[in-house]
This record gives structure tokens, C-alpha cells and sequence, in this order.
């Protein structure tokens, strides 16, 4: 069964303060890694695509980088606008994405 | 260009009502999900639509839901005999194809709450 874990659940940041998320995975055969931004009373916003072990993609502050077993979400120099909760999913053998529980990122000016 | 919209955006409801929940997704897109998220927890997989079929139905928790996807493009969640655990918030998404490889696109969810 795949499944996804996310740490840490809840992370604090000064603004300007750089820091990672992560993003721990079991899939029998990783077709995708997605990272998506949810902000409160909102639909997830797709942010990240990621295929293969070593692949990395940026975004303004937000880079993501994968391995076999886990995905980062670095964030730098970070702003209040930044803060949301951030979730990972994987899609493997089926067409359905497995979610982690996400991260709760809070960026004090 | 438009995004996935779903209405209502919020349900009250008592138990053992029936609730209908509707999903319009991006136009042309031909795959279609519906998600449930629960508060602090990511959200979860009920059924996807490729066209107007459901190839996958695994995630319904019961037989007391049920959804339908007529033209292949507006999707209706249908839940009979409403509990109080079926407080949460429906999300609806969709995919231009298969999306093993494609990202989902979201909408923003309709709440519902049991009273």
C-alpha cells in the first residue's frame, strides 16, 4: 500500500528564515511526486511535478528535490505570503494520488 | 481560463438526509476525481472518472455513496442516509488525461457539515 509521510506537522519561521520540509514515501513504482499548497478554505494549489530520483525543480523561494525515498520542499528566505499548509502526494501503480498529512508552515514578519 | 468550480460551496445537512454535490471541471479535461479531507489531514481518495465511466470506486467507504459523470463533464457525488461522519470537505479535481504522470487541478471544495 503506498503511503506518504510528512514532517515536520507544524513549522515556525522568522521571515527570511530558510528551512526544508519533508516528504517520505512507499510506492510500488513512482509514476509522480507532487507538492501542492493549500491554503485555509481552499483547494490544494498544484506547485511541483516530480518523475525520477535526482530530478529538482524551482519556483520563486520554493525548490523541490527527490530521491528514492523522499522529497524535499526547501523554502528561502521565506515571506509572510508563504505561509500555508504544504502536501506531498504520490501516484503509483493507480490513477489515484496518496497524500501525506501535510505541513503547517507559519512565516512571522 | 476557468478552473475546476464546485457548488455549494458549503452544506448543512441533518442525518439520514441526501446530499448532492457538484463538480464542473476544466473544459477538455477527461479524467475527474473526488477527494474527501477530514481536518489536519490530507485528502482522500473516493472516485475517479475517465469520460463518462468510473474506472476506479475503491475509496467510496460505503454503499451509501455513489457518484455519476453522464457527458463526461459535469460529476454529481451523491450520499444517501447522511451520518455525522460524513462531515468534511469534498474536493473534486481534474486531469487532462491519465494522471499516473499529470498533475490534478483542484477545486475548492465544498463543506459539509452533519448535524
Amino acid at each position: 500500500e503506498d503511503q506518504v509521510t510528512q514532517s515536520p506537522e507544524a513549522l515556525r519561521l522568522q521571515e527570511g528564515e530558510s528551512s526544508s520540509l519533508n516528504c517520505s514515501y512507499t510506492v510500488s513504482g513512482l509514476r509522480g511526486l507532487f507538492w501542492y499548497r493549500q491554503d485555509p478554505g481552499k483547494g490544494p494549489e498544484f506547485l511541483f511535478t516530480l518523475y525520477s530520483a535526482g530530478e529538482e525543480k524551482e519556483k520563486e523561494r520554493l525548490k523541490a528535490t527527490l530521491t528514492k525515498k523522499e522529497s524535499f520542499l526547501h523554502i528561502t528566505a521565506p515571506k509572510p505570503e508563504d505561509s500555508a499548509t504544504y502536501l506531498c502526494a504520490v501516484s503509483g501503480g493507480s490513477e489515484k494520488l496518496v497524500f501525506g498529512k501535510g505541513t503547517k508552515l507559519t512565516v512571522n514578519p | 481560463g476557468a478552473g475546476v468550480s464546485q457548488t455549494p460551496s458549503n452544506k448543512v445537512t441533518e442525518k439520514g438526509k441526501y446530499v448532492e454535490l457538484r463538480c464542473d471541471p476544466i473544459s477538455g479535461h477527461t479524467a475527474l476525481y473526488w477527494y474527501r479531507q477530514s481536518l489536519g489531514q490530507g485528502p482522500e481518495f473516493l472516485i475517479y472518472f475517465q469520460g463518462t465511466g468510473a474506472a476506479d470506486d475503491s475509496g467510496l467507504p460505503n454503499d451509501r455513496f455513489f457518484a455519476v459523470r453522464p457527458e463526461g463533464s459535469v460529476s454529481t457525488l451523491k450520499i444517501q442516509r447522511t451520518e455525522r461522519g460524513d462531515s468534511a470537505v469534498y474536493l473534486c479535481a481534474s486531469s487532462p488525461g491519465r494522471s499516473s504522470y499529470n498533475e490534478q487541478f483542484f477545486g475548492p471544495g465544498t463543506r459539509l457539515t452533519v448535524l
